[in-house]
Order: C-alpha cells, then structure tokens, then sequence
C-alpha cells in the first residue's frame, strides 16, 4: 500500500534555512502538499506541487520534487522562530475516487532564537 | 480561512456512552472527511462523504459512523466510546477540483475515560 515517511524532528537557528524532507511509495502520486500545524491548531495548507513539476517556489518556501527517488522536500528561507510547528507531507496517489491523502507522520520543526 | 467550524472542541467522556461530533462548513464544498489524529500515525482517515447522503469508509472505520443530511454538516459518531477512540478528530473539506486540496478544521479533542 501507499506509505509516506517524514524524520520526527528538526531544530535550526533563526535566519538559517530549514529543509524538511519527505518520502513516498505511490508512483500513481498526481499532487503533493505540505501542510503546517501550529499547537492545538488545524492543519494550514501551505502549499502543493503537480507531480510533472521539479520545482515551486512561493516566496519563502520551495518545493523540490524528484520523482524517480519518490522524494519531497520543503525548504523555508530565513527560518523564524514564528515558523516553529509540525510540518506534514500528504500525497493524492491512490485514492483518487475519495480525493483522499495519505499523511506522513510529520516532522516538527523548532527554531531556536 | 475556510469556513470550517467543529464542536465541540473539547470532550470527555466514558466507555461505553455514545458521542456524536460536528462539522460545520460555509463553503458549500461537495467532498467532507473525518481524520483522526495520534502520535506517530499522522492523520488517519475515518470516513468521507462525496454529497449529501452519500459516504463512505476510510482506513479506519471500525466503531465510528457517519451522517451528512445537509451539504453543510458532516456528522461522525461513536456508537459507544472506547478507551482506544481517545484522539483528535479533524474535518476537512475539499471542492473536488483536481488538486485535491483540502483545508481543515480546528480540531476536536476527545478523551475516553
């Protein structure tokens, strides 16, 4: 079946670049997202990839895509501390009929000042 | 911020008594999904509803049901709560436009005793 794994942790300096990777098994993947949760909050969409993409950029954040490696990152420039939360990657492979996704576990992220 | 409203926020309650949860949306989005969130498991999909009547189960159904009479409220419910069901549930909401993107409710927290 469909998988998506994420590393539990990652702890950068404020102004340092964070890079927040992910990967997933389903090759059938049509769209990516990366979602950010702030404590006892929902869960914010921050942004998504289409699968025939390398590469997205909107204003701090990037997306890069290999596809062959099934392999996701997220990276935030100039990491704030305000940008401390968890951070989840989901894929849309295979239950295209619920327009479903798959979450990976998460991986939090804490900045320190 | 979708107009994606969830009660109660908070609950607890015993073994065995039945708990209905609400979601409320205002975006007049087709697609309504329930997820249950725990510690290492990322989000998990319970149920999802594609119209008004119309659902269907996720990974994770066994104990829970669904309702959605009005495209606007998707109901989930614990016929009779168990210790295991202690969690955070989240709604979703999706347009069913190809990207698939779903955005989220705050959350409700519901604890098992």
């Amino acid at each position: 079946g469909e998988d998506v794994e994420q590393s539990l942790f990652l702890s950068v300096r404020e102004g340092d670049s964070s890079v927040i990777n992910c990967t997933y098994t389903d090759s059938s993947s049509t769209y990516l997202y990366w979602y950010k949760q702030e404590p006892g909050a929902g869960l914010q969409l921050l942004t998504y990839i289409f699968s025939n993409m390398d590469m997205k950029q909107d204003q701090r954040l990037t997306v890069l895509l290999n596809k062959k490696d099934k392999h996701l990152s997220l990276r935030i420039a100039d990491t704030q501390t305000g940008d401390s939360a968890i951070y989840f990657c989901a894929e849309s492979g295979a239950y295209t009929g619920r327009r479903a996704l798959t979450f990976g576990s998460g991986t939090r992220l804490q900045v320190q000042p | 911020d979708a107009g994606i409203t969830q009660s109660p926020r908070h609950k607890v309650t015993e073994t065995g008594t039945p708990v209905t949860l609400r979601c409320h949306q205002t975006e007049n989005h087709r697609y309504m999904y329930w997820y249950r969130q725990d510690p290492g498991h990322g989000l998990r999909l319970i149920h999802y509803s594609y119209g008004v009547k119309d659902t269907d189960k996720g990974e994770v159904s066994d104990g829970y049901s669904v309702s959605r009479s009005k495209t606007e409220d998707f109901l989930l419910t614990l016929e009779s709560a168990t210790s295991s069901q202690t969690s955070v549930y989240f709604c979703a909401i999706s347009e069913g436009t190809d990207s698939y993107e779903q955005y989220f409710g705050p959350g409700t927290r519901l604890t098992v005793t």
